[in-house]
């Protein structure tokens, strides 16, 4: 069946300007989550979704990001006026249930570039 | 702030080696702790799910151990095969958090030479 998939794979822009990213998670899959990788760290957390809970949004490093998911699907991850430090790969993942006894399946990702 | 760290960064090994890494993690407020492999141009995927103390879990030539006790994974690679090279990430889930919130390691990578 289809795996998580995320929009667009590539996005370039200026510092400044907002952006948004999207996740389409698997079908069926009530957690979501959100990742990033800037270079040389590790995958961090962001935010986190789990049905019509509220989000856990711990780990969202500034008020420039939120998150919403509409729906208990598609997810979009917003980037107010962006800094150079917000480059970075994003992934998504979803799982069946909680994290703790559930794999997460991964997106490909989106490689943002702030110049 | 909980800390995941995991060794060897990088390691190269010869096609037919076998090898092993490490993640340790907070020996307290264990929930479980996740293996994934993450290869270049790729999303990563799930290699397993560990929960319990003295777990130990097999996919293929892959398979892992938990000390929960002591806070350690190891994951073994027997057999190298270039198709392995890539990037292992444990993350680690501690109890009475969210559950959502993995903590990831810096990951290991591997290189195998044919």
């Amino acid at each position: 069946g289809a795996g998580v998939s995320q929009s667009p794979s590539n996005k370039v822009t200026e510092k400044g300007k907002d952006v948004e990213l999207r996740c389409d998670p698997i079908s069926g899959h009530t957690a979501l989550y959100w990742y990033r990788q800037s270079l040389g760290q590790g995958l961090e957390f962001l935010i986190y979704f789990q049905g019509n809970s509220a989000p856990d949004k711990s780990g969202l490093p500034s008020d420039r990001f939120s998150a919403e998911r509409t729906g208990g699907s598609v997810s979009t991850l917003t980037i107010q006026r962006t800094q150079q430090e917000d480059s970075a790969v994003y992934l998504c993942a979803s799982s069946e249930g909680l994290a703790g006894g559930s794999t997460q399946y991964f997106g490909p990702g989106t490689r943002l570039t702030v110049l | 702030i909980l800390n995941v760290e995991q060794s060897p960064q990088s390691l190269h090994v010869q096609e037919g080696d076998s090898t092993n890494f490490t993640c340790s993690f907070p020996s307290s407020n264990f929930y479980a702790l996740h293996w994934y492999r993450w290869e270049t141009a790729k999303s990563p995927e799930a290699l397993f799910v560990m929960t319990l103390n003295g777990d130990e879990k097999k996919k293929g030539r892959i398979s892992a151990t938990l000390n929960t006790k002591e806070g350690y994974s190891y994951l073994y690679i027997k057999g190298s095969q270039p198709e392995d090279s890539a990037t292992y990430l444990c993350a680690f889930i501690p109890y009475g958090g969210s559950q959502g919130n993995l903590i990831f390691g810096k990951g290991t990578k591997l290189s195998v030479k044919p």
